[in-house]
């Protein structure tokens, strides 16, 4: 196991609702990253955090927004929720350093689902 | 090749039998080249990191090799087992620049 957790494992919103996905990365990890993986497709980048600010954005939009908090968790928060937000959502946690191969360490998802 | 790609999108090989499965990645700008191995309810599990040309890298019965200058890498698999049954997943960047592709799903038959 990579010692990442998400929760909820998964959930059905309506649409234009929000949502809150949580992760708890590994203890000393000062990154963390989220992907959204649709059906048939490769998990795609939303953000990344380092150090509780905002480090880079895929192509998202602002209804898509996320929080890093010091005790090693974090947020992604979906608001104004659109049917093809469902997707399973995955985190990664790592330590950035100046190399470019840090491994990242992904939780298991929460699989949302949008009605 | 503007994307990463990957190759079969799944596969069925019988217990015993090796394969194969291929990674194409943009060439330039590279930065590295990642493998996971994610079983379905489960999370990715990390394979290998490769970042120069002609690498070389070996976990058990798995090993991977990587060009850089053609954009590809092959993932090997020898005397597939059950438990090798997974889907394999590559990227290819760093930071947050990271594309990855689709998967190889790998089935293996007792």
């Amino acid at each position: 196991e990579t010692g990442v957790t998400q929760s909820p494992t998964h959930l059905i919103k309506t649409r234009g609702q929000q949502v809150t996905l949580r992760c708890s990365s590994q203890s000393g990890h000062n990154t963390v990253s989220w992907y959204q993986q649709a059906l048939g497709q490769g998990p795609q980048f939303i953000f990344q955090y380092y150090r509780e600010e905002e480090n880079g954005r895929g192509n998202f939009p602002p209804r898509f927004s996320g929080l890093q908090f010091p005790n090693y968790s974090s947020e992604l928060n979906v608001n104004a929720l659109e049917l093809d937000d469902s997707a399973l959502y995955l985190c990664a946690s790592s330590l950035l350093t100046e190399v470019v191969t840090d491994t990242q360490y992904f939780g298991p998802g929460t699989r949302l689902t949008v009605l | 090749i503007l994307n990463v790609e990957q190759s079969p999108q799944s596969l069925h090989v019988q217990e015993g039998d090796s394969t194969n499965f291929t990674c194409s990645f943009p060439s330039s700008n590279f930065y590295a080249l990642h493998w996971y191995r994610w079983e379905t309810a489960k999370s990715p599990e990390a394979l290998f990191v490769m970042t120069l040309n002609g690498d070389e890298k070996k976990k058990g019965r798995i090993s991977a090799t990587l060009n850089t200058k053609e954009g590809y890498s092959y993932l090997y698999i020898k005397g597939s087992q059950p438990e090798d049954s997974a889907t394999y997943l590559c990227y290819s960047g760093g930071y947050q620049k990271v594309t990855f592709g689709t998967g190889t799903k790998l089935q293996v038959i007792p």
